[in-house]
């Protein structure tokens, strides 16, 4: 079946700092994969994706690539600022266009 | 363009009643996703409509519902509510099915209380 495993939280940085939240996931087949972003008080938002493998997708300074032969898709960002300070979901669309999320990470960043 | 909505945002009901919560999708949407988001569980996939079509369907008792109408706006029903019903409902909109090529738009969600 799929699932998606990301770290546990909560991650505590100072600004500037690297940020990397792993995530794994199990699928079958090639499954899209995305980051969604939740800020506080506001629904959640698409922060970048891959629809297959060695894509790279980027967005407000995140990556992540598209990793088949470790099923990774990690997120990372070179400096934190703290308005990036909110929950961040891994997820993928399996067949049939159906969503699995992981748990989600929530992220601090201190100035 | 308006957002995803979703009324009302706030609910609090008693054990064994049942609950509807509304869902209109951005204008131009057909495709609705309703999803469960709970501190232990995170974000569960409820089910999934289109073109008032239930797609999918994820792993939830038959106590959960839904339905699409022709504009697209959608319902999902929750009857003999449980403790353990007590979550944030989101739901979510595209134009189509497929979020790799067509972008899920998230409410702000229904916060349920059931006590």
């Amino acid at each position: 079946g799929n699932s998606v495993t990301q770290m546990e939280g909560p991650v505590t940085l100072s600004e500037e700092a690297f940020l990397t939240i792993n995530c794994t996931y199990t699928a079958t087949g090639y499954p899209s994969l995305f980051w969604y972003v939740q800020y506080p008080g506001e629904g959640l938002q698409l922060l970048l994706k891959a629809t297959k493998a060695d894509d790279k997708g980027s967005n407000k300074g995140f990556e992540a690539t598209y990793r088949k032969e470790t099923t990774s898709f990690h997120l990372e960002k070179g400096s934190v600022q703290v308005s990036d300070s909110a929950v961040y979901f891994c997820a993928l669309e399996g067949a049939g266009n159906q969503f699995y999320f992981g748990t989600g990470t929530s992220l601090t960043v201190i100035p | 363009k308006a957002g995803v909505t979703q009324t009302p945002r706030y609910l609090i009901k008693t054990r064994g009643q049942q609950v509807t919560l509304s869902c209109s999708p951005i204008s131009g949407h057909r495709s609705v996703s309703w999803y469960q988001q709970t501190p232990g569980q995170g974000l569960q996939f409820l089910f999934e409509y289109f073109s008032e079509t239930q797609r999918n369907k994820g792993n939830f008792p038959g106590r959960f519902s839904g339905r699409q109408f022709s504009n697209s706006r959608s319902e999902m029903n929750v009857s003999t509510l449980e403790l353990g019903d007590s979550a944030l409902y989101l739901c979510a909109s595209s134009l189509v099915p497929g979020a790799a090529a067509y972008e899920q738009y998230f409410g702000p969600g229904t916060r349920l209380t059931v006590t």
